[in-house]
């Protein structure tokens, strides 16, 4: 156990809709961040956020969206869903001195039927 | 970010030493070498972290020449459960706010054969 939790761990939606992701980071981790990873290809970097703030975006559609709250869990949110967005959604957490020993959750499954 | 370059996959099979190499010619003096490890529907995992010459947990070794341009996960007397794939990251992670991205790479695919 990586001490990430992401919710849920399955979704299964429509094209059109919208769907919100949610990661709790590791205790004491200000950093969070989020991946795609789609089926048998890489880890896609989206989006990085560091004590509630933007750190860096990656490769995040303008559909897709994210924020990290005060208590500095996160959610990615996905809206006008496309057969496209099925992936599989990770979620990782690094300790305040920026290690990249990061620590990643078990995912969550999205498809989109 | 410094680039990194793996080999795409690699086969072995139980019992030997699989070496994976990593290029990372555009290293900066700040940044030091990180493995993970997938498996199929998992998030990634930290193997081991090094900065220079040689580092060894209880996993793997890496092993990094004086020049540090590249770098090289080894494990030793794979089994079957090492079918995975591992990914070499180069990052600083002294800077504050955690800024170094993880960008990961295409990654290793590693099958260990009976």
């Amino acid at each position: 156990d990586s001490g990430v939790t992401q919710t849920p761990k399955h979704l299964i939606t429509a094209t059109g809709q919208r769907v919100t992701l949610r990661c709790s980071p590791r205790s004491g981790d200000l950093s969070v961040y989020w991946y795609q990873q789609s089926l048998d290809q890489g880890l896609q970097f989206l989006i990085q956020y560091y004590n509630g703030e933007e750190r860096a975006k990656g490769n995040i559609l303008e559909r897709f969206s994210a924020q990290q709250f005060p208590d500095l869990h996160s959610e990615l949110n996905l809206s006008s869903l496309e057969l496209g967005d099925s992936a599989l959604y990770f979620c990782a957490s690094s300790p305040p001195r920026g290690n990249t020993e990061a620590f990643f959750g078990q995912g969550t499954r999205l498809t989109v039927v | 970010l410094a680039k990194t370059t793996q080999p795409i996959s690699m086969d072995s099979y139980e019992g030997q030493e699989v070496n994976i190499t990593c290029s990372h010619n555009n290293i900066a003096t700040n940044d030091y070498i990180t493995w993970y490890q997938q498996f199929p529907s998992q998030g990634p995992r930290f193997i081991i972290q090094g900065y220079k010459t040689k580092v060894t947990n209880e996993v793997a070794s890496l092993f990094i020449p004086a020049d540090r341009k590249s770098s090289t996960l080894s494990l030793p007397r794979v089994s079957l459960s090492d079918t995975a794939v591992y990914y070499c990251l180069v990052g600083d992670p002294m800077f504050s706010g955690g800024y170094n991205k993880l960008i990961f790479g295409a990654g290793t695919r590693l099958a260990v054969h009976p």
